[in-house]
């Protein structure tokens, strides 16, 4: 079965960057699918940030395209997602999804998340 | 992008009772998708393709809908569907989901 675990810092201090990985099993992330990473605050608003796609082509969320980066490392099937200049507001719950590579899709596929705290 | 407004944002009903949450679009789409979360988990795959049930999810649940405008339905409510529904669209770029609608058992 497809599995996806996130892993993180957990603290991260204003204005520095953010990088959490997300180790996928059962599924090689070269064969098929886009590989997501999605956020949800405290309040829980949910908000897709970008993927980096089986092909290597990435698409980001345009409220965060500069300052977001999705890459990937074939080798150990995990892909990667770091934020520049962090603020308070990235507070929140970081997961990692899997969805099919077209338009008009979903996310099959989760994380249990990993929470991520900014603060000084 | 598509602005994804559920309502109503909180709402409880008895077991056996009917439930009917709504989910309205700013723009029309062409599917939507509904997740199931409950406190301390990941959102977890509910209806796709509007009406399309994911695996595992019982019969009592329904979707439907069209344009702008889409809901979920419960025929019987259950303890166990006490949980927040988030509705999710991705017709076009970036992918949106509602603020969810948070079912709570009477």
């Amino acid at each position: 079965d497809v599995q996806l675990q996130e892993s993180g810092p957990g603290l991260v201090k204003p204005s520095q960057s953010l990088s959490l990985t997300c180790t996928v099993t059962g599924y090689s992330i070269t064969s098929d699918y886009a590989w997501n990473w999605i956020r949800q605050f405290p309040g829980n608003k949910l908000e897709w940030m970008g993927y980096i796609s089986y092909s290597g082509s990435t698409s980001y969320n345009p409220s965060l395209k500069s300052r977001i980066s999705i890459t990937r490392d074939t080798s150990k099937n995990q892909f990667f997602l770091q934020l520049n200049s962090v603020t308070t507001e990235d507070t929140a719950t970081y997961y990692c999804a899997r969805s099919l590579f077209t338009t008009a899709t979903y996310f099959d596929y989760w994380g249990q998340g990993t929470t991520l705290t900014v603060s000084s | 992008q598509i602005v994804l407004t559920q309502s109503p944002a909180l709402m409880s009903a008895s077991p056996g009772e009917k439930v009917t949450m709504t989910c309205s679009a700013s723009s029309s789409v062409s599917y939507m998708y509904w997740y199931q979360q409950k406190p301390r988990s990941s959102p977890k795959p509910w209806i796709y393709l509007t009406s399309n049930l994911a695996s595992g999810v019982p019969a009592r649940f329904s979707g439907s809908g069209s344009g702008t405008s889409y809901s979920l339905t419960i025929s019987s409510m259950e303890a166990e569907d006490a949980a927040t529904y988030y509705c999710q669209q991705w017709s076009s770029n970036p992918p949106t989901f509602g603020g969810g609608t948070k079912l709570e058992i009477k």
